[in-house]
């Protein structure tokens, strides 16, 4: 047990919609980091969070955004959903930015028909 | 960032040692090598992780080359729930920029045979 949750665990939506997916640290973590995760691929960096400020994004569209809030919860939004946006998103906290260990939550599973 | 190379999988059997390769030619000299492995349903878990001498935790143990252009992630005896992905990260913490990410390949698949 890595003390990371996600909520929902899974999710269907249909194409064009909006999600918004759910996050809570480790309690004292600064930093949250998105993932997504696709079929037989390892994780995707999509954005980190550090103190409530984004620290660095990855290749994803502006459609992504995120917030991170001062109880050490966070969200992932995604707007304008797509047929690939099907994958398993994981959250992962760490101390901050740097740690060399980040621990991941469970995932939530988002389906888009 | 610098790549790495895993086999795309590997079968072992229940309490004996499992030798994981991993080659990263390409590696600098402030790369740290991470060690994560993913479970069947679960998010990525934190395994080990090294710069130049190798290293033990409770979980494994890392062997680095002697020109840090590949490593070894060692499972003293495999059980059944070491079957996972198993991947293989570079990270310099001091790199600015991207420091903050982890970029994750295909992994090796372990199957562990009871």
């Amino acid at each position: 047990e890595t003390g990371v949750t996600q909520s929902p665990t899974h999710l269907i939506k249909t194409r064009g919609q909006q999600v918004t997916l759910r996050c809570s640290s480790q309690s004292g973590h600064n930093t949250v980091s998105w993932y997504q995760q696709a079929l037989g691929q390892g994780p995707q960096f999509i954005f980190q969070y550090y103190r409530e400020e984004e620290n660095g994004r990855g290749n994803f569209p502006p459609r992504f955004s995120g917030l991170q809030f001062p109880n050490y919860s966070s969200e992932l939004n995604v707007n304008a959903l797509e047929l690939d946006d099907s994958a398993l998103y994981l959250c992962a906290s760490s101390l901050d930015s740097g740690s060399s260990e980040q621990y991941f939550g469970p995932g939530t599973r988002l389906t888009v028909t | 960032d610098a790549k790495t190379t895993q086999p795309n999988s590997m079968e072992s059997n229940e309490e004996e040692p499992v030798h994981l390769p991993c080659n990263h030619s390409t590696i600098s000299g402030t790369d740290y090598i991470h060690w994560y492995r993913q479970l069947p349903s679960q998010g990525p878990e934190y395994v080990i992780h090294g710069l130049t001498s190798n290293v033990n935790n409770r979980m494994a143990s890392l062997a680095i080359a002697e020109d840090r252009k590949s490593s070894t992630l060692i499972l003293h005896r495999a059980t059944l729930r070491d079957a996972a992905v198993y991947y293989c990260i570079l990270r310099d913490p001091n790199s600015g920029g991207s420091n903050y990410k982890l970029t994750f390949g295909k992994g090796t698949l372990l199957t562990v045979n009871p």
